[in-house]
């Protein structure tokens, strides 16, 4: 059964810090890897999408590694700003025959001090 | 587009009521997801659909839920009777397909069951 691990769990940084968030996965057989932002009470916006073939991606300040055998991941974000705060989760797309499921970390909860 | 589109927001209900959330995916996407999200629990996939078909819905906690798409554009998920132990935010998401795309939410359904 695949479970995914984020760590830390909270996270706080004064602004303009460069900062890891991580993502640990049990079974490396995996079709994509994505990661999510969610704002407080909001639903979640899709930050970036690794495919299995895919190393890293990269969007703006935020760049988002995969290494599928040892089962991690990792999202960092540059230059850290206010407007980052929010919840990140990393969610992992595993085979599954007809039952391909989305399965999703606890998320991390970053906050950005100006 | 607009996006995904959740009604209601917010809803507060009775023990024993008949709870009924609903979802519209963005146009063209063929696959629907229905979440739940809870402190305890994050996020648990209930259902989804391809082609308005019920894939996987090994993820229903009992039968007093259900869900349905009787079109491409609209979802429900009920809840009868609804218990206190179902107050979460429940999102519905969409993707162009399951195995590779991204998925999309929408800004969730609050449910408190009293």
């Amino acid at each position: 059964k695949q479970e995914v691990t984020q760590i830390p769990a909270a996270l706080s940084v004064p602004e303009g810090e460069n900062l890891v968030l991580n993502c640990s996965f049990t079974d490396s057989a995996i079709y994509n890897l994505q990661w999510f932002r969610q704002d407080p009470g909001k639903g979640l916006t899709s930050l970036l999408l690794i495919q299995s073939s895919q190393r890293e991606q990269t969007s703006g300040r935020l760049n988002a590694s995969l290494d599928k055998s040892s089962g991690r991941s990792t999202l960092y974000i540059a230059a850290s700003q206010p407007g980052d705060s929010a919840t990140y989760l990393c969610a992992v797309m595993g085979y599954g025959g007809a039952t391909n499921k989305l399965i999703f970390g606890t998320g991390t909860l970053l906050a950005v001090q100006p | 587009d607009a996006g995904v589109i959740q009604s209601p927001r917010h809803e507060v209900t009775e023990m024993g009521q008949e709870v009924t959330l609903r979802c519209k995916p963005i146009s063209g996407h063929d696959y629907l997801f229905w979440y739940r999200q809870t402190m305890m629990r994050g996020l648990e996939l209930l259902i989804y659909f391809n082609n308005n078909v019920p894939i996987d819905d090994s993820g229903m906690p009992e039968d007093r839920f259900s869900a349905k798409m009787p079109n491409a554009s609209f979802s429900t998920l009920k809840i009868q009777p609804s218990e206190p132990r179902d107050s979460a935010v429940y999102f519905c998401a969409s993707s162009s397909t399951v195995l590779t795309g991204e998925l999309f939410f929408g800004e969730g359904s609050r449910l408190t069951v009293l």
